[in-house]
C-alpha cells in the first residue's frame, strides 16, 4: 500500500539553528499539506500546495518558515532559525486534489525538539 | 470560518465497554465531517468520513458516527471496545469545494482499562 514519507522522524536542535524536513506524497497526489500539532492539540495547517502552488499558507509564520514544492512531488519545510516553541509534531499529508473529497494520508511525521 | 469542539479531553473506559466520543461544529454552510486516530509518535489515519446521504457512518475498526444537523454533532460510537483502541482521537471539519481546508478539533484520548 502506498505511504506519504516523512524524514527525519526525530530532529534535536538547538535554538537559532535551521532545520528542514523532507515530504514524499503518495504518487499521483495533487495537493500536500503541512501541518504544526503542538503536544496535546490538533493538527494546524501551515502550508497547502496544489501542484507546485502554493493554495494556503496564512497560518505559515513566514518570517522563519518557508515551504516548497518546486515539481509538484515532493516537498521540503524549513525553518530558519529555530525557536522553543517550534517543538511539535510537524505532519505531511496527500490527496488527490481540487475537486476530491477523497481521504487525507498521514505520513508518521517528524517530531521537532528545539532546546 | 468553521470550527470543532471536542470536549471530552480523555475518555476512560474498561474494555468491552461501549464508548462515544463527541464532536460539535460550527459553521454557517454545509460541511464534511471526519474522525481520525493518532497511535502514539504516528500520524493520523482516516477512521470515517461524512459527505453526505445516510446520517449514520460505518468505519474502520467498528466504529460508526452519526452526523446530526440539528445539534451540530458528530459524535463517534463504538459497541465494545478492545485494548488495542487506545489512542487519541480527532474530530475534523472542513467546506466543500475550493481547496477544502480541513479544521481539526483539540483530540480526545481514549484510554481502554484491562
Amino acid at each position: 500500500e502506498a505511504e506519504v514519507a516523512q524524514s527525519p522522524r526525530y530532529k534535536i536542535t538547538e535554538k537559532s539553528q535551521a532545520v528542514a524536513f523532507w515530504c514524499d506524497p503518495i504518487s499521483g497526489h495533487a495537493t500536500l499539506y503541512w501541518y504544526r500539532q503542538i503536544l496535546g492539540q490538533g493538527p494546524e495547517l501551515l502550508v497547502q500546495f496544489q501542484d507546485e502552488s502554493v493554495v494556503d499558507d496564512s497560518q505559515l509564520p513566514k518570517d522563519r518558515f518557508s515551504a516548497e514544492r518546486l515539481k509538484g512531488v515532493d516537498s521540503t519545510l524549513k525553518i530558519q532559525p529555530a525557536e522553543l516553541g517550534d517543538s511539535a509534531m510537524y505532519l505531511c499529508a496527500s490527496n488527490l486534489g481540487l475537486g476530491f473529497t477523497d481521504t487525507q494520508y498521514f505520513g508518521p511525521g517528524t517530531r521537532l525538539t528545539v532546546l | 470560518a468553521q470550527s470543532v469542539t471536542q470536549l471530552d479531553s480523555q475518555v476512560p473506559v474498561f474494555e468491552e465497554a461501549p464508548v462515544e466520543l463527541r464532536c460539535n461544529y460550527s459553521s454557517s454552510v454545509s460541511v464534511y465531517l471526519f474522525w481520525y486516530v493518532q497511535y502514539p509518535n504516528q500520524g493520523l489515519q482516516l477512521l470515517l468520513k461524512y459527505l453526505s446521504g445516510s446520517t449514520l457512518v460505518k468505519g474502520i475498526n467498528g466504529f460508526e458516527a452519526e452526523f446530526n444537523k440539528s445539534q451540530t454533532s458528530f459524535h463517534l460510537r463504538k459497541p465494545s471496545v478492545h485494548i488495542s483502541d487506545t489512542a487519541e482521537y480527532f474530530c475534523a471539519v472542513s467546506v466543500p469545494g475550493g481547496y477544502q481546508k480541513v479544521t481539526f478539533g483539540t483530540g480526545t484520548k481514549l484510554q481502554v482499562i484491562p
